[in-house]
């Protein structure tokens, strides 16, 4: 079975860092790309980015690039989420959610029409950010 | 990529049928067949029930279709059940992913 468990809840002030993490088990880890999404507190669904746990290459929403950054550990099967400098306005819950397919690559570049779905998903992990 | 339009509540009676619409552009909803759906309980993560369009994955009951016309595509539950009570967000590749705003279903 196919399993992303996200680590804990965490309580954080502005300015400090913070690292969440996504366990994955149940396939090859290295074989399929994962992403992250952000939901607000009362609000929908936001794509932050995505990596391929293989080589590590990432594509981030142009809504987070710069504010987040996206890694895997490969020797863990496990991928991450961090802020060098949290705001208040990063109080949310994120959910990691490996890609459902495999993409297609035309020489250097990838097209994710056939892997363009989210399943499954993990728990979430619900960040706050308060002074 | 702007947010794709959903209603932000849609109600049924259990048995009956009803349909929650997707707006989105000719660049993304209308241009690929690369729209999925997401059912998600309060306080869970969400779940997926439709893919490229129209496909259901393992475990999803038929009573979930999915399809699409011009730039506006579809999520019909039919059957209602209490348990089907959730939000809804559908979802739209064409190049990065956009989430619409969310609909929220209430069993009457």
């Amino acid at each position: 079975e196919v399993q992303l468990v996200q680590s804990g809840a965490e309580v954080k002030k502005p300015g400090e860092s913070l690292k969440i993490s996504c366990k994955i088990s149940g396939y090859t880890f290295t074989s399929y790309w994962i992403g992250w999404v952000r939901q607000m507190p009362g609000k929908g669904l936001e794509w932050m980015g995505i990596i391929y746990a293989g080589d590590s290459d990432t594509r981030y929403s142009p809504s987070f690039q710069g504010q987040v950054i996206i890694s895997v550990d490969k020797s863990s099967n496990t991928a991450h989420l961090q802020w060098s400098s949290l705001k208040a306005s990063d109080t949310a819950m994120y959910y990691c959610a490996r890609l459902g397919g495999l993409p297609q690559w035309f020489g250097d570049l990838v097209s994710f029409g056939t892997a363009n779905w989210f399943d499954p998903w993990g728990q979430g992990t619900l960040v706050t950010v308060s002074s | 990529q702007s947010a794709l339009t959903q209603p932000r509540s849609v109600s049924g009676s259990p048995g009956q049928s009803v349909t929650i619409s997707c707006t989105g552009t000719s660049s993304d909803v209308g241009a690929y067949d690369y729209v999925s759906w997401y059912q998600q309980h309060p306080g869970k993560a969400p779940k997926l029930m439709i893919y490229d369009v129209s496909k259901r994955p393992s475990g999803v009951p038929d009573r979930f279709s999915g399809s699409n016309s011009g730039n506006t595509a579809s999520l019909t539950i039919s059957g209602l059940q209490a348990e089907d009570e959730a939000d809804y967000y559908c979802c739209s590749y064409a190049g990065s992913w956009v989430f619409g705003g969310g609909t929220r279903l209430t069993v009457l």
